[in-house]
């Protein structure tokens, strides 16, 4: 147990439907971060909030919308995605936006779009 | 830009062997080092890590020592358990702009069996 938890574990959704993910933190931390890992990938950095502010946006297709409401609270809305944004997304978060900082994983939210 | 390049597994040992998952990184800067494992349906955890040259990080009997003339932070185990079974994965952050940015390899699956 991280301290990170997200909902749902598991999902499968279709190309025509809005999903959202959820990632919530217990550990005070100040930054939170969106990932995608993808088989025989290594893990691609989406969204980094830090005091509920968007501060990086690594080319991501605008069907996936994140929202911060707080600095506890993460979320990843989907929607009109495709069968090749099938992947875990893992949700992180850290004290700071440090280069040596830990950052605490969630055990992933495994989509599949049909 | 910043890459890590790690052995590609999946690696395979006898409990009690000797482990070994070599590492070697490229950076525009003064990076942080460190190792993630993932074990099977979590999300990633930090093993360890090392913030400057010739640091020697360790957690759980792991070991790995920030080699800057070799560009490289080597992940060793005396004498692996079966309970060690996991993808484990090297990653990089460089101070600065952008410095949150963790940078990983592809994963190096370990199985190790009794």
């Amino acid at each position: 147990e991280t301290g990170v938890t997200q909902t749902p574990r598991h999902l499968v959704m279709g190309m025509t439907n809005k999903k959202s993910l959820k990632c919530e933190q217990h550990l005070g931390h100040n930054a939170m971060y969106w990932y995608k890992q993808s088989a025989k990938k290594p893990l691609e950095l989406m969204f980094v909030y830090s005091l509920e502010e968007r501060v990086e946006n690594n080319s991501v297709p605008s069907r996936f919308s994140p929202e911060c409401p707080n600095s506890s609270h993460l979320f990843l809305h989907l929607h009109t995605l495709q069968p090749e944004d099938s992947a875990l997304y893992l949700c992180a978060s850290s004290h700071k936006l440090r280069s040596y900082n830990e950052q605490f994983f969630g055990p992933g939210t495994r989509l599949t779009v049909l | 830009g910043d890459s890590v390049t790690q052995m590609e597994g999946p690696v395979t040992l006898s409990e009690e062997a000797f482990l070994t998952i070599n590492c070697t990184y490229t950076a525009t800067g003064y990076p942080s080092l460190f190792w993630y494992v993932q074990y099977p349906g979590e999300g990633l955890q930090l093993l360890l890590k090392a913030t400057k040259a010739d640091d020697k990080g360790s957690n759980k009997g792991f070991e790995a020592t920030y080699r800057k003339e070799t560009t490289s932070f080597h992940l060793e185990k005396g004498s692996v358990q079966v309970s060690d079974s996991a993808v484990y994965f090297c990653a990089l952050s460089v101070p600065g702009a952008g410095s949150y940015q963790l940078t990983f390899g592809k994963g190096t699956k370990l199985s190790v069996i009794p």
